[in-house]
């Protein structure tokens, strides 16, 4: 089965750019979407189609997908960003709904 | 704007049968864009797909539970429903609804996501 591979934690510093990477064979050929959890919160969705954001989601979070790894990029990260991150793709060859691990993203 | 709202009992006993409905709002489930699904969280754990149905009833099942899961539409009380069969506490879960898009006419395409999603409801099995 599809596989999507997070690191399970990260940290960044107020005002600086966090990295959250998505690993998976071929990743590049699919496409993924990105969701936000703040504890106690469903899941919010803040990146879709690999690059886009819906709206009301700031400027700041943007994507990417390349190779085998997607990367959701917060610009100036802010204290409200702190949440748990988690990727998502869709595995054709099942077919079936992939999530990635999580990751944890603290900001200190 | 669109809601979704899960409800179902909060404990269930092992070997029973899980029953949850989701209740959309501000919005019909017999669009022709979306298919509907259920995700759901262990405590202190990570999300997983369980599976997502169209208004014409076609479904996608999460091959690891495909055994036990039976999901429906009522279109006419613009509702959808899980049914998860012979439940162990490794079942217990935070368990969500949510819009399936980038999945219509009956099939899902490469770009799929949720959104919106339910608050979540707290299913535990226990005796």
């Amino acid at each position: 089965s599809y596989e999507l591979t997070q690191p399970p934690s990260m940290s960044v510093s107020p005002g600086q750019t966090a990295v959250i990477t998505c690993s998976g064979d071929k990743l590049g050929d699919k496409y993924t979407c990105w969701y936000q959890q703040k504890p106690g919160q469903s899941p919010v969705l803040v990146i879709y189609q690999d690059t886009k954001r819906p709206s009301g989601i700031p400027e700041r979070f943007s994507g990417s997908n390349s190779g085998n790894t997607a990367t959701l990029t917060i610009s100036g990260t802010q204290a409200m960003d702190e949440a748990d991150y988690y990727c998502q793709a869709w595995d054709s060859s099942t077919p079936c709904v992939v999530f990635g691990g999580g990751t944890k993203l603290t900001v200190l | 704007q669109l809601q979704l709202q899960e409800s179902g009992p909060g404990l269930v006993k092992p070997s029973e049968t899980l029953s949850l409905t989701c209740t959309v709002s501000g919005g019909s489930i017999s669009s022709s864009s979306y298919f509907w699904g259920w995700i759901r969280q262990p405590p202190g754990k990570g999300l997983e797909w369980i599976g997502s149905i169209y208004y014409s009833g076609s479904t996608y099942y999460n091959p690891s539970l495909k055994s036990r899961i039976a999901i429906s539409v009522d279109t006419s009380k613009n509702q959808f429903s899980l049914k998860l069969s012979s439940v162990t506490a490794a079942d217990t879960a935070v368990y969500y609804c949510a819009r399936h898009s980038g999945c219509s006419g009956g099939s899902c395409s490469l770009y799929n996501w949720f959104d919106p999603w339910g608050q979540g409801t707290l299913v535990t099995v226990s005796s």
